[in-house]
């Protein structure tokens, strides 16, 4: 069974709006950790975002927030007022233990940010 | 050179030749991964490395080699590859303690002629 799941193959976004790219992840570990990077057409993967399992309050980074619905095992991205340098793949990426180094990753979303 | 790099950025070989990825972190860092990805499919982890000493392993072919002399470098030797191991393969880094973020290098594009 996939362990992150991300349903979305790809999103079209207007400038300057909002968009939330969605993430279900399946674990049976009470700890885990959940990160968002992004890979622009380069190749390089960049760090965004992450939330910790045990965190109360969803995590924020500048634009990117991540609605974490624990019980839903959800951890979408959402990216305000997107820009066209957004547009890239975004993955979603699972951690699970508390020293666990093995990360697992989803399949990615192609999110298109339309002028 | 801040950051994780990776050298060199493409690479075109021939299924007899012998090639070396490297991958040099200047983040402090104490583990070190190699990812392979290929088209359509998610990221694979193939090899870890905590303090010079590999700790995974994912089935990965012989015919892909790692290895760690120190905490900030990494290799890859690749010898008598097939065409399907043409991938982008990603070298990260993390300061490993609790849910440590990996921080990924640029990646070298691989091509198996």
């Amino acid at each position: 069974a996939q362990k992150i799941t991300q349903t979305q193959p790809g999103m079209f976004v207007q400038e300057k709006e909002a968009v939330t790219l969605d993430c279900t992840y399946d674990t049976s570990d009470p700890s885990y950790g959940l990160f968002w990077y992004k890979q622009p057409s380069s190749g390089e993967m960049i760090f965004l975002i992450y939330q910790g399992s045990y965190d109360q309050q969803n995590a924020t980074e500048g634009r990117y927030s991540l609605n974490f619905q624990k019980a839903r095992k959800s951890a979408n991205l959402v990216i305000s007022a997107s820009q066209l340098g957004d547009s890239a793949m975004y993955f979603c990426a699972m951690r699970e233990g508390n020293y666990g180094q093995n990360f697992v990753f989803g399949p990615g979303t192609r999110l298109s940010v339309l002028p | 050179e801040t950051g994780v790099t990776q050298t060199p950025r493409h690479l075109v070989m021939g299924m007899t030749n012998k090639k070396s990825l490297k991958c040099e972190q200047h983040l402090g860092h104490n583990a070190m991964y190699w990812y392979k990805q290929s088209a359509k499919k998610p990221l694979e982890l193939m090899f870890v490395y905590n303090f010079k000493e590999q700790t995974e392993n994912n089935s990965v072919p012989s015919r892909f080699s790692p290895e760690c002399p120190n905490s900030s470098h990494l290799f890859l030797h690749l010898h008598t590859l097939q065409p399907e191991d043409s991938a982008l393969y990603l070298c990260a880094s993390s300061q490993e303690g609790q849910m440590e973020t990996q921080y990924f290098g640029p990646g070298t594009r691989l091509l198996v002629l």
